[in-house]
Parts: structure tokens; C-alpha cells; sequence
């Protein structure tokens, strides 16, 4: 079975420093994956998605992810954090039968 | 174009009493999730239509959970009756064929007393 396992329910970052949130996937397959961010009181909004094409993909907001399958990993970064980027990431994983299954999320908290 | 439009944004109940919630997908997405988003967790997947057949309803608690696709455009969910464990919040999602991602609604808040 497809699975999604976000590293660290919280993470802190000072705003300008670089922001690393961790996703490993499990799949016997070759998955998308996707990053999603929501925002308080609000649904998901799509950040960005792999589809088997490029590994290293560039999302909304100035985040990117790198596809490693050597790791099953769906890093999310972004160079520099801003203060709006304060919200709730899931990483998630759709099945060939589209599927979609969420990692339980990480907690983005911006330090001035 | 419209997104996903959920309603009611938020709702209030006593426990043992019935409660629907109703989505509207974008149009002409044929794929719809309703979905439960426990705090402080990721979303679960309640029940996923293909047009108007559920394809996938096995996390779905049929004991007190229904729901319905009529037409293969709007859905409800139903729980009756609701309880105390039931508060959370319900995020319906639709996604296009051949579409890989979903496009999420901003979710019913469920609060059950």
C-alpha cells in the first residue's frame, strides 16, 4: 500500500533562511506526488506536482521539490522564507487509480 | 471559473442529530473525494465518485455515513446521527480525467456538542 511520511509535525524557520520540509513516500510504482498548502480556515492549494517527467520541480510561491527515487523522497524547499509562507504543507501521493493519500503535515512557523 | 464550492462554510449541532454538507465541483471535473481532515492531520479519504458511481467508499463508516452523487455533478454527505468524534472538518476535491491533481473546496467545519 501507497504511503506518505512528512518528517517533523512543526518546523521553524527564521524569515530569509532557507526552508527544508522532508517527505519520503512509499509506492510499487512510479507515483505523483504532490505538495500541497493550506492555509488557515481554508482548503489545500496545489504548491507544485511530479509526474514522471522532470525531477526537480518548480511550484508556486518560489518553492521547489526534487523527485529522488534512490531515496522515495519529495523534498519541498524554498531559498529564502517570507512571513506569508507561515501555513500547513502536506505532501500527498495518487495511486494509478487516483488515489490521493496525504502525509499527516507539517506546521510551517516563520520567526521574524 | 469557479473552484469547488462547499456549504456550509461552518456547522453547529448537538450530538444524535443529522447534518449534510453539499459540493459542487468544478464543471466538467467527473472525478469527486469528500474527504475528513481530523486537526492537526492530513486529509483522509472518505469516498471517491467516477460520475456518479462510488468507486472507492471503503473508508467510508456506512453505519452512520452516506452519501450521494446524483447526476454525476453536485454531491451531499450525510451523517446521521452525528457524534462527538464526528467534529472536523470535510473538504470535498474534484479532478478532471486524465487530470493528475485535485482542486480542493475550503471545507465544511463540523463541530458536534
Amino acid at each position: 500500500a501507497q504511503s506518505v511520511t512528512q518528517l517533523g509535525s512543526h518546523v521553524s524557520v527564521s524569515e530569509g533562511a532557507l526552508v527544508l520540509l522532508r517527505c519520503n513516500y512509499s509506492s510499487s510504482v512510479p507515483p505523483y506526488l504532490f505538495w500541497y498548502v493550506q492555509y488557515p480556515n481554508q482548503g489545500l492549494q496545489l504548491l507544485l506536482k511530479y509526474t514522471s517527467a522532470a525531477t526537480l520541480v518548480k511550484g508556486i510561491n518560489g518553492f521547489e521539490a526534487e523527485f529522488k527515487k534512490s531515496e522515495t523522497s519529495f523534498h519541498l524547499t524554498k531559498p529564502s522564507a517570507h512571513m506569508s509562507d507561515a501555513a500547513e504543507y502536506f505532501c500527498a501521493v495518487m495511486s494509478r487509480d487516483d488515489k490521493i493519500i496525504f502525509g499527516k503535515g507539517t506546521r510551517l512557523h516563520i520567526l521574524p | 471559473e469557479a473552484g469547488v464550492v462547499q456549504s456550509p462554510r461552518y456547522k453547529i449541532i448537538e450530538k444524535k442529530q443529522p447534518v449534510a454538507f453539499w459540493c459542487n465541483p468544478i464543471s466538467g471535473h467527473n472525478t469527486l473525494y469528500w474527504y475528513l481532515q481530523n486537526l492537526g492531520q492530513g486529509p483522509e479519504l472518505l469516498i471517491r465518485y467516477e460520475n456518479e458511481e462510488a468507486v472507492d467508499d471503503s473508508q467510508l463508516p456506512k453505519d452512520r455515513f452516506s452519501a450521494e452523487r446524483l447526476k454525476g455533478v453536485d454531491s451531499t454527505l450525510k451523517i446521521q446521527p452525528a457524534e462527538l468524534g464526528d467534529s472536523a472538518v470535510y473538504l470535498c476535491a474534484s479532478s478532471d480525467r486524465g487530470e493528475t491533481e485535485a482542486f480542493f473546496g475550503q471545507g465544511t467545519r463540523l463541530t458536534v456538542v
